[in-house]
């Protein structure tokens, strides 16, 4: 069974970081692209950004680029999601989806929910 | 960023057909391949795969979805509609990055 589960959610204060990983197991994660979507309170889905099999291409939608950052650990079969410099707009539900093909999302994680406020 | 237009809801009684439709601002069809694809998702719960490129079923998914269109048109047919199927849809573009979202059209019975 294909199972993404994410982690490291919670309350942070404005201007603080917090890191996401997302653990997987049930296929080889060392063969997929993975990636991060976020979705705000009652809002649609926004993609933050992908990474292909072995890191060494990683894109970001251009707005968030320079706040998050994506790597992976293929040792451990976990994707991660260091976000810096928060603000309440970054309050969100944060999904890392295995990528079947680059910007196509095949499975996802249950999400972990991570709320910016002082 | 290629913008992805769906009406918020539709409203739709058990057994009948349900139409959603997705806009883009620019083709997302390359050659013969239509990237846009559909996702399903229930209150509290994480997207789920439904079609990918236009109208290849996804692993798993029940034959009484389908999904149709090319260029800038796209549609997903739910028939019949069943109570499982109340939920909210996303069209989602993967011609060029970043991969753009619909805004979801709502699901509700009549």
């Amino acid at each position: 069974e294909v199972k993404l589960v994410e982690s490291g959610g919670g309350l942070v204060q404005p201007g603080r970081s917090l890191k996401l990983s997302c653990a997987v197991s049930g296929f080889n994660f060392n063969d997929y692209w993975m990636g991060w979507v976020r979705q705000a309170p009652g809002k649609g889905l926004e993609w933050i950004g992908e990474i292909n099999k072995d890191s060494s291409t990683i894109n970001y939608t251009p707005s968030l680029k320079d706040k998050f950052t994506i790597s992976r650990d293929n040792a451990q079969n976990t994707l991660y999601l260091q976000m810096s410099k928060l603000g309440s707009e970054d309050t969100a539900i944060y999904y890392c989806a295995r990528e079947t093909t680059p910007m196509l999302m095949d499975a996802w994680g249950q999400g972990a929910s991570v709320t910016v406020s002082s | 960023d290629i913008v992805l237009t769906q009406s918020p809801a539709l409203a739709v009684s058990l057994g009948q057909r349900a139409t959603i439709s997705c806009r883009a601002s620019q083709s997302v069809s390359i050659s013969r391949y239509n990237l846009m694809h559909w996702y399903q998702q229930k209150p509290g719960q994480q997207p789920k795969l439904l079609i990918y490129r236009a109208s290849t079923l996804a692993s798993g998914i029940p034959a009484r979805f389908s999904g149709s269109g090319s260029g800038t048109d796209f549609t997903l047919t739910i028939n019949p509609v069943q109570a499982d199927d109340i939920a909210t849809y996303y069209c989602q573009q993967s011609r060029e990055s970043p991969p753009t979202f619909g805004g979801g059209t709502k699901l509700e019975l009549k």
